[in-house]
């Protein structure tokens, strides 16, 4: 297996909603990662987990709440999104093993489209 | 710090032409990573090469090829006649290294934007 997924694919949510977005990877990866895509920019980096202790958070507004409950999954919770959150967001993974070939190398997942009401 | 340029913005080119993208990057770090991703309509970026900059050997992966130099900071990527299942956005990043325990930050370009026209 040598994807990331992600669900759902797409979401709708009011601001005063409560939604998960989910991340899974079976790698064996030890590193995960969650981005924020706006239409036509870059991804911007939000969190880094890393042996499923959460080493990067790029002040992120606490409505976003990352979660790694294991080291295959990772979630991010929404609550009291704004419309301006709404984007492209998408989780990735990287083996995080120093001396493999292809340790820090970031498998992207297919991303989930959000949009805030 | 470290900065990625990805200078050409969007590109059209015909189908069966070739296209270079370009990618100059900056780092004070002497150990660093060079990564292309593609990333198609649908959303998805798709991993198609890292580079090591200890590692100048140019690759050649079917119609894609690789010039890293670092004597001018670049890691273009060319594509060999195009096709139209090659049009998308195509990122260039950087990473110079390990960031936390097992993790690595990129710092992406802003992507150039290629349409090819059948």
């Amino acid at each position: 297996d040598t994807e990331v997924t992600q669900t759902p694919k797409h979401l709708v949510m009011g601001m005063t909603n409560k939604k998960s977005l989910k991340c899974e990877q079976h790698m064996g990866h030890r590193a995960m990662y969650w981005y924020k895509q706006k239409a036509k920019k870059p991804p911007e980096l939000m969190f880094v987990y890393s042996y499923e202790k959460l080493s990067i958070n790029e002040s992120v507004p606490s409505r976003f709440s990352p979660e790694c409950p294991n080291s295959s999954l990772l979630n991010l919770h929404l609550h009291a999104l704004q419309p301006e959150d709404s984007a492209l967001y998408l989780c990735a993974s990287s083996p995080g093993t120093p001396g493999r070939n292809s340790y820090n190398e970031q498998f992207f997942g297919p991303g989930t489209r959000l949009t805030v009401l | 710090a470290q900065k990625v340029t990805q200078a050409q913005t969007e590109i059209s080119v015909v189908e069966k032409e070739d296209v270079t993208l370009d990618c100059v990057y900056e780092t004070r770090d002497t150990t660093y990573y060079l990564f292309w991703y593609k990333q198609p309509p649908s959303g998805e970026l798709v991993f198609l090469i890292r580079r090591n900059s200890f590692d100048e050997q140019n690759e050649i992966s079917g119609r894609y090829s690789w010039n890293f130099q670092k004597s001018t900071s670049s890691f273009n990527f060319t594509i060999t006649a195009s096709q139209v299942v090659d049009s998308a956005v195509y990122f260039c990043a950087l990473s110079e290294g390990r960031s936390g325990a097992g993790s690595y930050q990129l710092t992406f370009g802003k992507g150039t934007k290629l349409s090819v026209i059948p």
